[in-house]
């Protein structure tokens, strides 16, 4: 079955430091990965996406993702946290098994960038 | 460019009423459309998917309906509403293919 986790419901973070969200996935065939941010009260807007190519997607906002595919993880990354990155962020994969472009997405994690 | 709208932002209606929330989209054709509901802040779930006028699919049994009366508008209603349909309401659309989707900012009910 198709599935995403996101292991780590809650990472906190001082401003100005690295920043890791964590998300595996399992899937059948080639992956298709995804990474949304969600402020509260508002929709989710796209960050990046691995579909082929380099393992290292960069993305909006200085967000990156590194796509590994022997663990099967797709952890966003960021060098250098700020207060204004602290949201609800959701690792997507799309179902492949489906004949339309269904998304599963995880549970979330929700970021504090502490001042 | 490609925008979303959705409306209302907030809707707060009795138990028994009817709904109907709206959602289109501008700048592209043809697009994949979906209503996702989020409870509790967290997990999305999906409701329903459109690949086209008046191909609705589904993805949880449910008091809710949803219909595609144009290529790129999207309603989802209920002849009466339940409590346990209160939630975050968000719309989305995608171009067919392998790509990211597009949130509209969400509604959110409250069945009082």
């Amino acid at each position: 079955a198709q599935s995403v986790a996101q292991p780590e419901d809650q990472v906190n973070v001082a401003e100005g430091n690295p920043l890791t969200v964590k998300c595996t996935y399992s899937v059948s065939g080639n992956p298709y990965l995804f990474w949304y941010v969600q402020y509260p009260n508002r929709g989710l807007q796209f960050l990046l996406k691995y579909i082929t190519g380099d393992n290292l997607v960069k993305g909006s906002y200085g967000f990156e993702a590194e796509f590994n595919k022997s663990q099967t993880s797709f952890h966003l990354k960021k060098p250098s946290a700020l207060v204004s990155d602290s949201a609800l962020y959701f690792c997507a994969v799309r179902d492949q098994k489906t004949s339309y472009d269904k998304v599963i997405f995880g549970p979330g994690t929700s970021l504090s960038v502490i001042p | 460019s490609q925008t979303i709208h959705q409306w209302p932002a907030t809707l707060v209606q009795p138990v028994g009423s009817p709904l109907s929330l709206e959602c289109t989209v501008e700048g592209t054709s043809n697009p994949n459309l979906y209503w996702y509901r989020q409870a509790a802040g967290r997990g999305l779930q999906l409701l329903f998917y459109s690949v086209g006028i008046g191909q609705i699919s589904s993805e949880v049994p449910q008091n809710l309906s949803a219909s595609r009366p144009q290529d790129r508008q999207f309603i989802l209603s209920s002849k009466k509403l339940l409590l346990s349909d209160s939630g975050f309401y968000l719309c989305a659309w995608s171009v067919q293919g392998y790509t990211e989707a597009f949130f509209g900012q969400g509604t959110r009910l409250t069945v009082v």
